[in-house]
């Protein structure tokens, strides 16, 4: 089964609307982080936002919000008030345990969003 | 430029032949992973390092394949008798190793911009 799931290959939003993308993951480990990185088109993966499992929040970093939903094991992330700039790739990737052992970060197939004027 | 380097950013090759990547981590990171990246896809694990110590090889490292950091610095990953489906974007990122006491957003990863092979 796959780690990280991200049923969203493409979206589009309008300038300055809020957006969605969707990710859902799978693990048994119960301490567990969960990221979003931007890859716009240069290339460079662009860290974003970071929910712990234990989390009682949800996290916020400027205009991008982690919607963790734990019983559903989600963590979508919202971008409110999208800009031409958010136009990029974006990836949700976890990493599990507390720990020895891999530290590596699993990641989605990614979504691409294009932000229109 | 305090961030994480990587050189070449891009190498074009026959099949066949080898080439070396360099990756050059955040000074006082002591963790250093390699991803590759095909289109479409996110980035997959290679392997990584604590300091010097090579600590897990993904099975999509074939033989071909091999990871040095020998200095705990700096990281090399050479790839032997190209093939095309080496082609790829091969990403590097450190990080600092985990704390158990803290939470893993402590051992975030930062990235290099990659290096995009083809091979021909």
């Amino acid at each position: 089964a796959q780690k990280i799931t991200q049923t969203q290959p493409g979206m589009f939003v309008q300038e300055k609307e809020a957006v969605t993308l969707d990710c859902t993951y799978d693990t048994s480990d119960p301490s567990y982080g969960l990221f979003w990185y931007k890859q716009p088109s240069s290339g460079e993966m662009i860290f974003l936002i970071y929910q712990g499992s234990y989390d009682q929040q949800n996290a916020t970093e400027g205009r991008y919000s982690l919607n963790f939903q734990k019983a559903r094991k989600s963590a979508n992330l919202v971008i409110s008030a999208s800009q031409l700039g958010d136009s990029a790739m974006y990836f949700c990737a976890m990493r599990e345990g507390q720990g020895a052992g891999r530290r590596a970060l699993t990641f989605g197939s990614g979504t691409r969003l294009q932000v229109q004027p | 430029d305090t961030g994480v380097s990587q050189n070449p950013r891009h190498k074009i090759t026959k099949r066949g032949q080898n080439v070396t990547f360099r990756c050059d981590p955040i000074s006082e990171h002591n963790r250093l992973y390699w991803y590759r990246q095909t289109l479409g896809q996110g980035p997959e694990f290679l392997t990584y390092f604590q300091n010097e110590a090579q600590l897990e090889k993904s099975r999509l490292l074939s033989d071909r394949f091999s990871a040095e950091r020998p200095k705990g610095s700096f990281s090399t990953l050479e790839i032997q008798r190209t093939e095309q489906g080496d082609s790829a974007m091969y990403l590097c990122a450190s990080s600092l190793a985990h704390n158990p006491d803290r939470d893993l957003r402590f051992n975030e990863q930062f990235f290099g911009p990659g290096t995009r092979l083809t091979v021909l």
